[in-house]
């Protein structure tokens, strides 16, 4: 069965620090990746994806991440992050569209 | 338009209940699925619709929960003889395509 793995499972920056969030998953064939959002109070949020293409994909809020096949990983990043970025981050696998399968997802507190 | 709507947002019963959790998705919506959220855990998957029949309930834990979709739209789970262990809080999403799923608020179960 599929399974995801998120490294860290609380993260602290301090505001303008760079974020890397890291993300592996265990399945070699054809995956769709995904990472949502949860903001404090707030429902998941879908940050980005990746279905195929340009591996590093864009999100919103400045939020990217790159896919590396060879190494089963879809890590998060942001230069830069603010004190708004403090939520929890999912990330999440589909291997035919259907059901996801998340990480145990990783705390961002982000110090004014 | 609006988004995925839960009800109710909070539940609480006493164990040996019958509860039932109901899902509006966005409409047009035919895809609908169920995941259940435990503290410090990602969302684990419970069960996939499309249009009225479930189309995966592979994540169902037991045959206490059940969960309908008679009209294609609105969905219920429904839990039996409720155990201490059912407390999570219980995540409905909808999706048009199959690949981008949309949350809802989610209920949050607590089994006394």
């Amino acid at each position: 069965a599929q399974s995801v793995s998120q490294h860290n499972h609380h993260v602290i920056l301090s505001e303008a620090a760079s974020l890397e969030l890291g993300c592996n998953y265990s399945y070699g064939g054809t995956v769709n990746l995904f990472w949502y959002v949860q903001y404090p109070g707030q429902h998941l949020q879908l940050l980005l994806k990746y279905f195929s293409g340009d591996p590093l994909v864009k999100g919103i809020k400045g939020f990217e991440a790159e896919f590396i096949k060879s190494k089963f990983s879809f890590n998060l990043r942001k230069p830069s992050v603010q004190w708004s970025d403090t939520a929890e981050y999912f990330c999440a696998v589909t291997e035919y569209g259907n059901k996801l399968v998340f990480g145990a997802g990783t705390i961002l507190r982000v110090k004014s | 338009g609006a988004g995925v709507s839960q009800t109710p947002s909070n539940k609480v019963t006493e164990k040996g209940k019958y509860v039932e959790l109901r899902c509006d998705p966005i409409s047009g919506h035919t895809a609908l699925y169920w995941y259940r959220q435990s503290l410090g855990q990602g969302p684990e998957f419970l069960i996939y619709f499309q249009g009225t029949g479930a189309a995966d309930d592979s994540g169902l834990p037991n045959d206490r929960f059940f969960a309908v979709r008679p009209e294609g739209s609105v969905s219920t789970l429904k839990i039996q003889r409720t155990e201490r262990g059912d407390s999570a809080v219980y995540l409905c999403a909808s999706s048009l395509t199959g690949n981008e799923q949309f949350f809802g608020p989610g209920t949050r179960l607590t089994v006394l």
